[in-house]
């Protein structure tokens, strides 16, 4: 089975600068998927950001990036020039390749708070 | 893009009442449905995988006679929770699977907050 966890319950930080939230997993497989959602209080879960385990460049997405450290299992997400509206709840999530397709291991979340 | 469309968006009921919760692909016929649960600032947790045409597959200490899960179509699955509780009180979301989009191809719906009184 896989594991997702994420050891900071809450972080915050000033509007404008960057933050990093961690995330580590635990999997036996070779092939798998890595996302960062954002759940704002609306509780809608928003894609940030997705890895795919195969490729060694780190995915970016405009302010967001990652670093993904396979053989450390490891896959913190980075937020430049933090918005107001980054504050949110932020998961980490696993997806094995293949026939698991959709089915998502979540971490157990991180909520951010920009502070203005 | 995919639209998943999940009701009702709250709920409230009665303890020992049925209540029945709708997800439903508007744009793409969805294969495979998850159903997820999230108690308040947790995280979410798979409860079960639904199959078009087929009996749900339910994950460990998931009570599959409690949570009743019917995926009769290729564009609607539903959750009835049975013989509500206050501790069943909670969020549920669904998510749909569009097979030919590979990896990424499922979309979440906007979740349920039942409140069971």
């Amino acid at each position: 089975a896989q594991t997702v966890t994420q050891s900071q319950p809450e972080m915050s930080v000033q509007e404008a600068e960057t933050v990093t939230l961690s995330c580590t997993y635990d999997t036996s497989e070779s092939n798998y998927y890595l996302f960062w959602y954002k759940q704002p209080p609306s509780r809608q879960m928003i894609l940030v950001i997705r890895q795919e385990a195969y490729k060694q460049q780190n995915a970016t997405e405009n302010r967001f990036s990652v670093n993904f450290q396979k053989a450390a299992k490891s896959f913190s997400l980075k937020i430049s020039d933090s918005q107001l509206g980054d504050t949110a709840m932020y998961f980490c999530a696993f997806m094995l390749s293949g026939t698991s397709y959709g089915k998502l291991t979540f971490g157990q979340g991180t909520i951010l708070t920009v502070h203005p | 893009g995919a639209v998943v469309s999940q009701h009702p968006s709250w709920v409230i009921c009665k303890s020992g009442t049925s209540v029945k919760i709708e997800c439903r692909s508007l744009d793409f016929q969805a294969t495979t449905m998850f159903w997820y649960r999230q108690f308040p600032k947790q995280s979410l947790m798979l409860m079960a995988t639904s199959n078009e045409g087929s009996k749900a597959t339910y994950e460990q200490g998931v009570e599959k006679d409690k949570f009743l899960i019917n995926h009769a179509s290729l564009t609607l699955s539903t959750l009835t929770v049975t013989s509500a509780h206050p501790e069943d009180s909670s969020f549920y979301i669904c998510s749909a699977r569009d097979p030919g989009q590979g990896a990424y191809g499922y979309t979440f719906g906007s979740g349920t907050r039942l409140t069971v009184v």
